[in-house]
């Protein structure tokens, strides 16, 4: 167990339905951090939260929107979901000037059909 | 803009033998370098982390990576493969740029598919 927890760990769903991924991060960790995995992309970086407030988008569709609540933990939120969305979304945390490197969590694997 | 590239998106080794996993970076600052192992179903787990400091860094399971900046290089060897090191291995970079209140994400490679024969 990394301390990192993600739910749920499948998903299937349909197109253009909208799903909401959660991410309770390590404890003591402010950041919290979402990529995607996927066969054709590999892994992305989609959105950095710290401590609520959003420091860095990469490349993440305007279908989808993140936050960070009081408590540290983080949804993303996929919308109008299309067949290519299908893929793992990771989420992990970071403790901030200890030298980087991020916990993981064990993922989200979502099916869209 | 920082990026890192594996080189050998498969790599087979006989169980014993020396493993070699090919990383290269490129970044517009010094860089935090990372090697992290992805089992089957599972997230990504630390191997090891090169921040700054002693250039040879060892981590868990056997494996440690040197950091080359003239080769701008941090390849991640074991001397004895086995049969549980099978998985997927990625390198990453990061920028470490917090105090210029830059995000510090990761960037991965591709990843490295490790197989180890009998």
């Amino acid at each position: 167990d990394s301390g990192v927890t993600q739910t749920p760990k499948h998903l299937i769903t349909a197109t253009g339905q909208r799903v909401t991924l959660r991410c309770s991060p390590r404890s003591g960790d402010l950041s919290v951090y979402w990529y995607q995995q996927s066969l054709d992309q590999g892994l992305q970086f989609l959105i950095h939260y710290y401590n609520g407030e959003e420091r860095a988008k990469g490349n993440i569709l305007e279908r989808f929107s993140a936050q960070q609540f009081p408590d540290l933990h983080s949804e993303l939120n996929l919308s109008s979901l299309e067949l290519g969305d299908s893929a793992l979304y990771f989420c992990a945390s970071s403790r901030e000037r200890q030298g980087g490197g991020y916990t993981f969590g064990s993922g989200t694997r979502l099916t869209v059909v | 803009a920082q990026s890192v590239t594996q080189l050998g998106s498969h790599v087979s080794v006989s169980e014993g033998a020396l493993v070699l996993l090919r990383c290269n970076y490129s970044s517009s600052v010094p860089p935090y370098l990372f090697w992290y192992v992805q089992y089957p179903n599972q997230g990504l787990q630390l191997l090891l982390k090169y921040t700054t400091g002693a250039t040879l860094v060892k981590g868990i399971n056997g494996f440690e990576a040197e950091f080359k900046k003239s080769e701008t290089s941090f390849h991640l060897t074991k001397p004895s493969a086995h049969m549980s090191d099978a998985a997927e291995y990625f390198c990453a970079v990061s920028e470490d740029s917090f105090s210029s209140g830059s995000a510090r994400q990761l960037t991965f490679g591709s990843g490295t598919q490790l197989t180890v024969l009998p």
